[in-house]
């Protein structure tokens, strides 16, 4: 199983470039999340889904919108990139039975915004 | 409200020493807690979780962690560090009657020397 695949890897944009970052997993999870890692900070919550077409906000969501059309996938979305979004990001899953499950992690997009 | 704090951004050791990594918690009502690992440039990776009985909880790569409730601590413990432990470290924490939201630390860094 390849369990969380995110891409793309690396990724530079300019001021006001969009794209988007995609969350694969393969584990048949429930839950899906996005999170962004800034050095001292932790993990801080984005956005995540309980199941195929939701979606609610986290922490963090202003800049950020998602969509999770297939169980499957989680996308995360930039519309109007801004220097304060360089961050690496994670997706992560679980599943729903109990919240004593641990995430499995992707590997990260390394992000920067120029 | 959840929160988490590890007071240390970094830990040294030497090898074959005992390492302990330090994390104390806040939450409302009963907390599951979860130690995860990360490697450079790699995702978070689940390492062991605490969620009721025995306090002493043994996990991956030799780790283990005490749940102390008195104390609302949950310190990563490993008899005998290796080198290849070096890495960073992140303690969470969900509140069992808060839904399946989960609160990271901030990390602490641990580093083995030879």
């Amino acid at each position: 199983n390849a369990g969380v695949t995110q891409t793309p890897k690396f990724r530079v944009l300019k001021t006001g470039q969009s794209m988007t970052l995609l969350c694969a997993q393969d584990m048949n999870h429930e839950y899906m999340y996005w999170y962004r890692q800034d050095p001292g900070m932790g993990l801080r919550l984005i956005h995540y889904s309980v199941g195929e077409g939701t979606t609610a906000k986290g922490e963090v969501p202003d800049g950020y919108n998602v969509s999770r059309l297939k169980k499957q996938n989680f996308l995360l979305g930039l519309e109007s990139a801004a220097p304060s979004q360089t961050s690496v990001y994670f997706c992560a899953s679980s599943y729903s039975e109990g919240s004593n499950q641990p995430q499995h992690f992707g590997d990260g997009t390394r992000l920067s915004i120029l | 409200a959840q929160s988490v704090a590890q007071p240390e951004d970094q830990v040294n050791v030497a090898e074959g020493n005992p390492l302990t990594v330090k994390c104390t918690y806040s939450v409302s009502g009963n907390p599951y807690l979860f130690w995860y690992v990360q490697y450079p440039n790699r995702g978070l990776q689940f390492l062991l979780k605490y969620i009721t009985g025995d306090n002493l909880v043994k996990g991956s790569y030799g780790f283990e962690a005490e749940f102390n409730k008195s104390q609302t601590s949950f310190h990563l413990k490993k008899p005998s560090a290796l080198v290849s432990d070096s890495a960073l470290y992140f303690c969470a924490v969900r509140d069992m009657t808060g839904g399946f939201k989960t609160i990271f630390g901030a990390g602490t860094r641990l580093f083995v020397k030879a």
